[in-house]
């Protein structure tokens, strides 16, 4: 019983250098949800998905890139790191549907950029 | 602009009191209000929730009240216990138009043993 899976969970990055971080989810959900977690600043959305195929900015979307080309996979990518976007990121996903709102969380990715 | 509005920063409480944790939002559009536990080192987890047809939810020692009228809903935690100490996020979406869960920023809660 797998549920939302991140992966790396820590990473350093030097400025300017770019990854991806990895989010997959095996409930068969449609919506999926990417947040970035400062201290003291709460949650903030940076992308979501309400299917493959779809995707919509969030609160904070400047700097990141998504996609999603299966149900399952809803990638990050940070084309040009910068310090700012040094934060702990979760990845979530809920059912479709107004009756299932429950947001099912990964156990996060921390991420530093030097 | 900040949807949801959560105070206290971070509450500390006495073994066996109440801890109040209190949230506001500005768009009557919201219809369903989350509140998120979360332990260090981990993701946040739904601890409760509540739609604005009702003022009132309880699960145990976990209790939802919510004002319509004054845009406002707080998480009431009867008889705190140290194993309650973690941070606490209330949330907001309109579901029924939007698919966004905005949260507040949170609240560090500690319970005195």
């Amino acid at each position: 019983n797998a549920g939302v899976t991140q992966t790396p969970k820590f990473r350093i990055l030097k400025i300017g250098q770019s990854m991806t971080l990895q989010c997959t989810q095996d409930m068969n959900h449609n919506y999926m949800y990417w947040y970035r977690q400062d201290p003291g600043m709460g949650l903030k959305l940076i992308y979501y998905s309400v299917g493959a195929g779809i995707t919509d900015k969030g609160e904070v979307p400047n700097g990141y890139n998504v996609s999603r080309s299966t149900t399952e996979d809803f990638p990050l990518r940070l084309e040009l790191a910068a310090p700012s976007q040094t934060s702990v990121y979760f990845c979530a996903s809920r059912p479709a549907g107004s009756t299932n709102e429950k947001l099912f969380f990964g156990s996060g990715t921390q991420l530093s950029v030097l | 602009q900040q949807q949801v509005k959560q105070s206290p920063q971070s509450l500390i409480v006495q073994k066996g009191g109440i801890s109040i944790i209190n949230c506001a939002y500005e768009n009557t559009a919201f219809d369903y209000f989350p509140w998120y536990q979360q332990f260090p080192g981990k993701g946040p987890a739904l601890l409760i929730a509540i739609r604005p047809d009702v003022s009132e939810k309880k699960e145990g020692r976990f209790t939802i009240s919510f004002n319509k009228s004054a845009k406002q809903f707080s998480l009431h935690i009867m008889d705190s216990q140290p194993g309650d100490s973690a941070t606490y996020f209330c949330a907001a979406s309109e579901g029924s138009r939007d698919d966004k869960i905005i949260f507040g920023k949170g609240t560090r809660l500690h319970i005195l043993p």
